[in-house]
């Protein structure tokens, strides 16, 4: 079936280091793919958006890249810091279906940084 | 700031007790979601609501009902609580897009 999965469920990157999230999604009808990042304790906290017309869009120190071709979707953090810990997620949105919007997470990947 | 509170952060409730989590959210959002959140499975929806008296199912509804009386405030309610529900329980808003949802703090649910 269609579903977004992580490669890494843990990743453990050096302070000042860059980090990088991948994603894998199976459903190329997927109209945009987002990345939400959940600290310990908190609900989970939009970070990103992207569109599927596009293969790479940036952010304050973070940036998205799609690769169509290979359905795969990653998460760049550049010159991490210790407020990066947390578990990020990506999703994809499946657009409508059966009347509503659908929208599917992956399981998580928990990031840590080491000082 | 967009805020979505909920109305613990902890709860603990005996099997076959009827549980209400209520969620408020302060930014006129017609679109809220209640999801839950286990170990090794990520978000499942369990319902949505898109307006208000108006709700649709999501993934996993079985065991849950909602109510949306009023714009800002959503509920979820299990009419006979199981240890299978022990979970952490999140509820979101969004306006649009519909994807970039504002989550609450999450509620730990456990059922003994």
């Amino acid at each position: 079936g269609e579903s977004v999965g992580l490669h890494l469920p843990t990743l453990s990157v050096q302070e000042g280091d860059n980090s990088i999230i991948n994603c894998a999604y199976s459903n190329s009808a997927s109209d945009y793919f987002i990345w939400y990042k959940q600290e310990s304790g908190k609900g989970p906290q939009f970070i990103i958006d992207i569109r599927s017309n596009m293969d790479k869009r940036q952010g304050q120190r973070v940036t998205v890249l799609l690769n169509k071709t290979v359905k795969h979707l990653s998460l760049q953090i550049a010159a991490t810091q210790p407020g990066d810990s947390a578990v990020y997620f990506c999703a994809e949105n499946m657009g409508v279906i059966q009347g509503a919007q659908k929208l599917v997470f992956g399981q998580g990947t928990r990031l840590t940084i080491n000082p | 700031d967009v805020k979505v509170t909920q109305s613990s952060r902890y709860l603990v409730k005996r099997t076959g007790e009827k549980v209400f989590l209520e969620c408020v959210q302060d930014m006129d959002h017609e679109n809220m979601f209640w999801y839950r959140q286990d170990p090794g499975l990520g978000l499942r929806l369990i319902y949505f609501s898109y307006d208000v008296k108006m709700k649709e199912k999501g993934d996993i509804p079985e065991g849950y009902s909602v109510s949306r009386e009023k714009k800002e405030r959503f509920s979820l309610i299990l009419e006979s609580a199981s240890t299978n529900q022990t979970s952490m329980y999140l509820c979101a808003s969004a306006g649009t897009p519909l994807y970039e949802q504002y989550f609450g703090p999450g509620t730990r649910l456990t059922v003994t």
